[in-house]
This record gives structure tokens, C-alpha cells and sequence, in this order.
């Protein structure tokens, strides 16, 4: 069966220093991988998408994505974490449309100053 | 503005009682998703729904039901039935005039306790 694991359920980092928060899918067909964000007690938003286009996604707010195929990895990077990045970020990934996307348990993102 | 609303966005329910979530949206999607959030765990998707009059199952359905009689509105019961509904519900639409999955658009989400 399809999965996404998120490999970190906690990333904490210093403002202005590099985000990374990593994904991975288990392999089968091409799938379509997604990041969201979730600030607390809130709906999700989208921060980008891969759809079998570029390998490197970008998104809003200044977060990108690297898809490796060899690697079964979709990794989300930002160069310089600001405070209003602290949030829940979700990996989420579908091989075949809406109804059979697999969401990932998850990474809160702190943020010191 | 075009979104989604849920409410209420707070509920406590007693053991035993139906509970009813609205969820209404204006950006004329077709379809329509409840989604329940658990702490540490992923989003689990409980029904969908693609055109009016027509809902599926999702992973985990038992204990709840849908409606959509109305392309905008797509209601969730959570019933006695579920044995623990204390979670957090989100809402989402999308459109299905592509291939393959595309973004979703999530309500702010209804928070469920039961006492």
C-alpha cells in the first residue's frame, strides 16, 4: 500500500538558519507529493506541489522541494526560517487522484529567535 | 470572499448523542472531502463526496454519515455509534477537472470533544 513517512516528528531551529524537513514515499508509480502547512487550530494550505514537471518545486513563502526518484524523497527546504514558519507541515502524497491521498503524521516546525 | 466554512468551530457532545458538522463552500468545487486529524497522526480521510447525491467511503467511515444534496454543503454526523470521536474535523474541496490529484482547500476545522 501507498505511504509518505516523515522522518522527523520535531525540527527545531534558530531564525534565519535553514529549514529541512524531509519526506519519503514508498515506491510504485509516479506519484504526485504535495507539502502543507497547518497553523494551530487551523485548515491546511497548500506550500507546493510536484506533478511530474520540474524536479525542484517552489512554493510560497519561500519554500522548495527536490524530488528524487532514486531516493524516493520529496524533502522541504527553506534557506532562512523566519518565526511565522513555526507551524505543522505535512507531506502528503496520491498516485492516482483526490480520493486516495496519503497524508504523513506530520513535523512541527519550532522556531527560536 | 470564495472558501470553505465549518462550524461550529468548538462542540463537546455527551456519550450517546448524534453530533452534526456543517461545511459549506463557495468556490463551486465538485467535490468535497471530512478529513479527521488525531495528535501525531496524519490526516485519515472518513467520506468523500464527487457530485451531488453521491458520497463514497473512506478509510475509516464506521460511526459517521454524510449528505450532499447540495453542491454546496456536504454535512458530517458523527454518531453514537463511533466509539472515540473527540478529534479535530476539516473539511475540504477541490475541483475534478484534471487528472490525477490537485490542491485541496481546507476549512478552518471543528473541533469534537467528548465528555
Amino acid at each position: 500500500a501507498q505511504s509518505v513517512t516523515q522522518l522527523d516528528s520535531h525540527v527545531s531551529v534558530s531564525e534565519g538558519t535553514p529549514v529541512l524537513l524531509r519526506c519519503n514515499y514508498s515506491s510504485s508509480y509516479s506519484p504526485s507529493l504535495f507539502w502543507y502547512v497547518q497553523h494551530p487550530n487551523k485548515g491546511l494550505q497548500l506550500l507546493l506541489k510536484y506533478t511530474s514537471a520540474a524536479t525542484l518545486v517552489k512554493g510560497i513563502n519561500g519554500f522548495e522541494a527536490e524530488f528524487k526518484k532514486s531516493e524516493t524523497s520529496f524533502h522541504l527546504t527553506k534557506p532562512s526560517a523566519h518565526m511565522s514558519d513555526a507551524a505543522e507541515y505535512f507531506c502528503v502524497v496520491s498516485y492516482y487522484n483526490n480520493n486516495d491521498m496519503r497524508f504523513g503524521a506530520g513535523t512541527r516546525l519550532t522556531v527560536k529567535p | 470572499d470564495g472558501g470553505i466554512t465549518q462550524s461550529p468551530k468548538y462542540l463537546f457532545r455527551k456519550e450517546g448523542q448524534n453530533v452534526t458538522l456543517s461545511c459549506e463552500q463557495n468556490l463551486n468545487h465538485d467535490a468535497m472531502y471530512w478529513y479527521r486529524q488525531d495528535p501525531g497522526q496524519g490526516l485519515r480521510l472518513i467520506y468523500y463526496s464527487q457530485i451531488v447525491n453521491d458520497f463514497q467511503k473512506g478509510d475509516i467511515a464506521e460511526g459517521y454519515s454524510v449528505s450532499r444534496e447540495k453542491k454546496e454543503s456536504f454535512p458530517l454526523t458523527v454518531t453514537s455509534a463511533q466509539k472515540n470521536p473527540t478529534a479535530f474535523y476539516l473539511c475540504a474541496s477541490s475541483t475534478m477537472d484534471r487528472v490525477g490529484a490537485g490542491e485541496l482547500f481546507f476549512g478552518e476545522g471543528s473541533r469534537l470533544t467528548v465528555l
